[in-house]
């Protein structure tokens, strides 16, 4: 079955504390990609990558970090978590039919 | 920077009404327009439009392009209330990269 996989799917933890968030694609697509989404402001690209180590920054990487070591790994690290972080998170998979994970719901207190 | 703008941000609809849901957009080298459908999980994929004037349909949805006038719609008709979500409209531009709208949320009441 095609699918993306991201955990964890809920996450709370403190200002400061790094944290990565792991995304798995078994459809052996390129392109794969990271959003946040928040209320009112709809799905932002944090990040995307073409391919194996390439990546390349979205509308708002700032406080972000990715890495494509292999095709199916994209995992989102957050180095020094802040509370404007706390967010919906998606990893998708694919260009142009994307395939969303099921969301990584954090909350930075 | 890309744009995309949707409109209306929210409709109320009664069963077997038909909706329409607007997107303009905005960006550099435009290379796809594509529509989603959120409910209360990841956003699943339901159009891409690429040539302006070509109907895309999928059962009680379909969806047109304008790349002259730079906007799109989605058409449902006799909405049900399975149809209630959000509908998301997001293009790809230079380098592939993907700009979303803020989405409209359509509840399809009884």
């Amino acid at each position: 079955e095609a699918q993306v996989t991201q955990n964890p799917r809920y996450l709370i933890t403190v200002t400061g504390k790094k944290l990565t968030v792991t995304c798995s694609q078994n459809m052996n697509h390129e392109y794969m990609s990271w959003y946040r989404q928040d209320p009112g402001l709809g799905l932002r690209q944090i990040y995307y990558s073409m391919n194996v180590e390439v990546t390349d920054k979205g509308d708002v990487p700032e406080g972000y970090k990715v890495s494509r070591k292999e095709k199916r790994n994209f995992p989102l690290i957050l180095e020094s978590p802040s509370p404007n972080q706390t967010s919906l998170y998606f990893c998708a998979s694919g260009i142009y039919e994307q395939y969303f994970g099921p969301g990584t719901r954090l909350t930075v207190t | 920077e890309d744009k995309v703008v949707q409109s209306p941000l929210s409709l109320v609809v009664h069963e077997g009404d038909t909706v329409t849901l607007n997107c303009s957009y905005e960006v550099t080298n435009f290379r796809s327009l594509l529509w989603y459908k959120q409910e209360k999980k990841a956003p699943t994929f339901l159009f891409m439009l690429t040539s302006s004037g070509i109907e895309k349909k999928s059962g009680r949805l379909s969806s047109i392009l304008d790349k002259k006038e730079l906007f799109s719609i989605l058409n449902i008709t006799a909405t049900q209330t399975g149809d209630s979500a959000i509908y998301l409209c997001a293009v790809t531009g230079t380098a592939s990269k993907l700009t979303f709208g803020t989405g409209t949320r359509l509840q399809v009441t009884l």
